[in-house]
Formats: structure tokens, C-alpha cells, sequence
């Protein structure tokens, strides 16, 4: 079945290090994008990438970072920048630039402690 | 830059009473909308998305939608609400931004319907 896998599902961290949450799809999808969601704010777009090799900052970039080194895989890092990592962290990816839909990951739960 | 509001933070329902959710978005040209919900633990689904045409969207489980243009709104619309209706309900609006189609989402509404 085509889709989007995150893993790990849930991930621990001790403040001041670096993570890496992944994000693969094979649904043939350019687009892919990073959401944080928050409890009553709904879902912020940390970052986007419309093509491989190529991404942009959505609203929240700040202390996260992306690489999209291939269709399939857009990882993404919170850095010990990032003031308050903990959230549920959503991956989505769209056909002809997001035009008709998206579809998103399950999702993984950071937890920095 | 486009924005939503969803003005339903928290809605308590009865089985079989009727639900509608508003949702009203800020932008001047070409929209396309959506409604997603997600379901306790599970993922984010789509549930009707609105492109062209008839604005009276029919979605999956029962659920549509009407686009008025005059009043930039989306309201998402149930006759007859059941107990796994529970969930997180979220509008989003995706416009054209310099080629691309970004969507925006509302701060979503939960929804808790009592058996």
C-alpha cells in the first residue's frame, strides 16, 4: 500500500541534543512538508519542499532543519535551538504542488525532558 | 498570506444531533478547501475537499460542506452526529503563493459525541 511512514512513533531526548525525525514516502509525491502540532493551535508548517534538492521555511523554521536529498525522504531535525521541541511532530506530502490534497503521516511524539 | 478560523474549539453533541462547524478563511483569490479529521491515535484523513463547482461538497461518513464565496466560509455540516464522530475536526485552505500550494489549517475543533 502506498503512504507515508514517520518513525520512530515516540522519541525521548535529553534537552540540548540534536534529533532527527524520519519521513519516507512512496507515493510518487513532490511535494512533502513538516507540520507541529500543538494542543489548540492546530497544525504550523515548520518546513516545505516542492522538489528534491530544494525546500523552504514555513511559519515556525526556527530551530529545526530539513535536508531533501531524494524524492522519497524528507527528514527533519530539531536542533538544541529549537526552545520548546516538545510536540507531535506530522510529515505530508502532496501531488502537482499540493494543488488536490494531502496526505499525512501518523505522526511522531517528541518528548525532550 | 491566507489564515483560517475555526470558531468551535469544543463541541459536546448527543448522538443523532446535528452538527455544524464553521470555518471562515482570509483570502482574496483562488482557494481550495478541505476539512480533515482525526480520529483518536490515528493519523489525519481527508475528509471532502472543495475545487471547483458545485459548492455542496459530499464527503465520506455522511459529512459535507458549503462553500459561499460572498462569506468566505466552509462549514462543515453532520444531520445525525454518531459516537465515533469523536475526533479532531481541521479546516484548511490552500492557495496559490508564487507558484506553489501551501495550506494553511485552522486551530481545529474537537468534537465529543455522548452515546
Amino acid at each position: 500500500d502506498g503512504g507515508i511512514t514517520q518513525s520512530p512513533k515516540y522519541l525521548f531526548r535529553k534537552e540540548g541534543q540534536n534529533v532527527t525525525l524520519s519521513c519516507e514516502q512512496n507515493l510518487n509525491h513532490d511535494a512533502m512538508y513538516w507540520y507541529r502540532q500543538d494542543p489548540g493551535q492546530g497544525l504550523r508548517l515548520i518546513y516545505y519542499s516542492q522538489i528534491v534538492n530544494d525546500f523552504q521555511k514555513g511559519d515556525i523554521a526556527e530551530g529545526y532543519s530539513v535536508s531533501r536529498e531524494k524524492k522519497e525522504s524528507f527528514p527533519l531535525t530539531v536542533t538544541s535551538a529549537q526552545k520548546n521541541p516538545t510536540a507531535f511532530y506530522l510529515c505530508a506530502s502532496s501531488a502537482v504542488r499540493g494543488a488536490y490534497g494531502y496526505t499525512f503521516g501518523s505522526g511522531t511524539r517528541l518528548t525532550v525532558v | 498570506a491566507q489564515s483560517v478560523s475555526q470558531h468551535n474549539h469544543h463541541v459536546i453533541l448527543s448522538e443523532a444531533a446535528s452538527l455544524e462547524l464553521g470555518c471562515n478563511y482570509s483570502y482574496g483569490g483562488t482557494v481550495n478547501l478541505f476539512w480533515y479529521v482525526q480520529y483518536p491515535g490515528q493519523h489525519l484523513q481527508l475528509l471532502l475537499k472543495y475545487f471547483s463547482g458545485d459548492p455542496l461538497v459530499k464527503g465520506i461518513k455522511g459529512f459535507e460542506a458549503e462553500f459561499i464565496k460572498s462569506k468566505f466560509s466552509f462549514n462543515l455540516r453532520k444531520p445525525s452526529v454518531q459516537w465515533s464522530d469523536t475526533a479532531e475536526y481541521f479546516c484548511a485552505v490552500n492557495a496559490a503563493t508564487g507558484g506553489s500550494y501551501i495550506p494553511t489549517f485552522g486551530r481545529g475543533t474537537s468534537l465529543i459525541v455522548h452515546p
